[in-house]
């Protein structure tokens, strides 16, 4: 069965370091997202793409955070400077479908960003 | 503005036990979707379900079952003879029809289910 996967699995940084996260979405699927989960926290929303593109963005997601497909396959994650409270998982999702909100959303296993 | 509300934060039962996870929505869009995942201690998201806002039938798959209700708008989850592994945090989630199919969540429901 065909399904998300994300690396590293675990990221350990020294605070002001820029990290890469990165995913391999399902291979036919068109819209990507990335959403963060701080230890013990709520899953919450921070960008979706679309046709090579940010189709939307959460409040958190601000100018440290930047997304890329750079090529076929892959979809990065890139924190340009991290800080403390940037500690969270972080997973990847991807859908088949084209509109509306009813596709199920298929989760890498996340990747868990420790900044020291 | 969408809302997910998961009022109970954490719950324990004894194994055999059923159990209701609640899940109360808030929406402006006539036709949204609504999630359950299962986060299970090793971290990563399962899903369960999906429902749109349009077939309010409720759903059982083995001892899972969903009670999907627009006039109160909520959409809970019962574990029927609970198990040890049940044990997680469980996830509710809503994506409306106008918002590019991003996902809110709620805050999550620790089920603790003892031997």
């Amino acid at each position: 069965e065909p399904e998300v996967t994300q690396t590293p699995s675990h990221q350990v940084t020294q605070m002001g370091q820029e990290v890469i996260l990165r995913c391999v979405p399902i291979s036919n699927h068109l819209y990507f997202y990335w959403y963060r989960q701080i230890l013990g926290q709520k899953v919450e929303f921070l960008v979706s793409f679309y046709n090579n593109e940010i189709s939307e963005k959460s409040e958190i997601f601000d100018d440290q955070f930047s997304v890329e497909r750079p090529d076929g396959s892959n979809f990065t994650l890139k924190i340009r400077s991290t800080k403390l409270e940037d500690s969270a998982m972080y997973f990847c999702a991807s859908i088949l479908g084209t509109s509306g909100g009813q596709n199920e959303q298929f989760f890498g296993p996340g990747t868990r960003l420790t900044v020291l | 503005a969408q809302k997910v509300t998961q009022a109970q934060t954490e719950i324990s039962v004894v194994e055999k036990e059923d159990v209701t996870l609640d899940c109360v929505y808030e929406t402006r869009d006539t036709t949204y979707y609504l999630f359950w995942y299962k986060q299970p201690p090793s971290g990563e998201l399962v899903f369960l379900i999906r429902r749109n806002s349009f077939d309010e039938q409720n759903e059982i798959s083995g001892r899972y079952s969903w009670n999907f209700q627009k006039s109160t708008s909520s959409f809970n989850f019962t574990i029927t003879a609970s198990q040890v592994v049940d044990s997680a945090v469980y996830f509710c989630a809503l994506s409306e029809q106008n918002a590019g199919n991003m996902l809110t969540f709620g805050g999550g429901t620790r089920l603790m289910v003892k031997p």
